[in-house]
């Protein structure tokens, strides 16, 4: 099945821990992005890689960490250092960097108690 | 900084009439136009890109429309139905490889 796959749908995690969402694809595309929605919000960019081994901060990096060791695997940590981690977190694919259309993953949404 | 703007935040229309939903946004430079949309609880489906070149694209009942001049986008659903009530988002792609969201449109289509 073709696509993207984010996980865990749900994530509860105390305060102090940190957490790994992952997404995965295999569309093949060579961009991807995580994005946080807050209720009432738009879609805010926290990173994105346009290639293997490199990426980028977005609008809100503080916090969270990502790494892109292979193609198709973008996971994004929420540190300890996040002072506001519950949200809704989107993964997003795209073929081509400037001009490509985004694809989305189904979102995790994380609560810390 | 590209701002993106849709009003109104919220529409109830009644099954039958015709979705008109508006998007701007404030810097022009930009690479496409993307319209979204997005279900409760779900990820964001996409529904039409425009690239920067283009005045519109069609799909279905679904046509949006680009004048990059004024900074616009609108998506004209037609017909509407019960399954078309969910929140529609634009998004701009400019340099940088950002892509930039507008707060959404949250769409009721009433039986």
């Amino acid at each position: 099945d073709g696509g993207i796959t984010q996980s865990p749908k749900y994530l509860f995690r105390k305060e102090g821990q940190n957490v790994t969402l992952s997404c995965e694809q295999n569309l093949n595309h060579d961009a991807m992005y995580w994005y946080r929605q807050d209720p009432g919000q738009g879609l805010r960019l926290i990173y994105y890689s346009q290639i293997v081994n490199d990426f980028q901060k977005g609008d809100i990096a503080e916090g969270y960490s990502v790494s892109r060791e292979k193609k198709e695997s973008f996971p994004l940590t929420v540190t300890s250092a996040q002072k506001n981690p519950t949200a809704f977190y989107l993964c997003a694919t795209g073929a081509d960097a400037n001009t490509g259309e985004l694809f989305f993953g189904e979102g995790s949404r994380l609560t810390v108690l | 900084k590209q701002e993106v703007t849709q009003i109104p935040a919220a529409l109830s229309v009644p099954e039958g009439e015709n979705l008109v939903l508006n998007c701007s946004f404030t810097d022009s430079a930009i690479y496409n136009l993307q319209w979204f949309r997005q279900d409760p609880g779900k990820g964001l489906t996409s529904l039409l890109l425009i690239q920067s070149s283009q005045r519109e694209q069609t799909s279905g009942r679904l046509n949006a429309s680009l004048d990059k001049s004024s900074g616009r986008s609108t998506l004209y659903i037609a017909a509407s139905q019960p399954g078309d009530s969910a929140t529609y988002l634009c998004a701009v792609k400019a340099a940088g490889n950002k892509l930039t969201f507008g707060g959404g449109t949250r769409v009721l289509v009433k039986p």
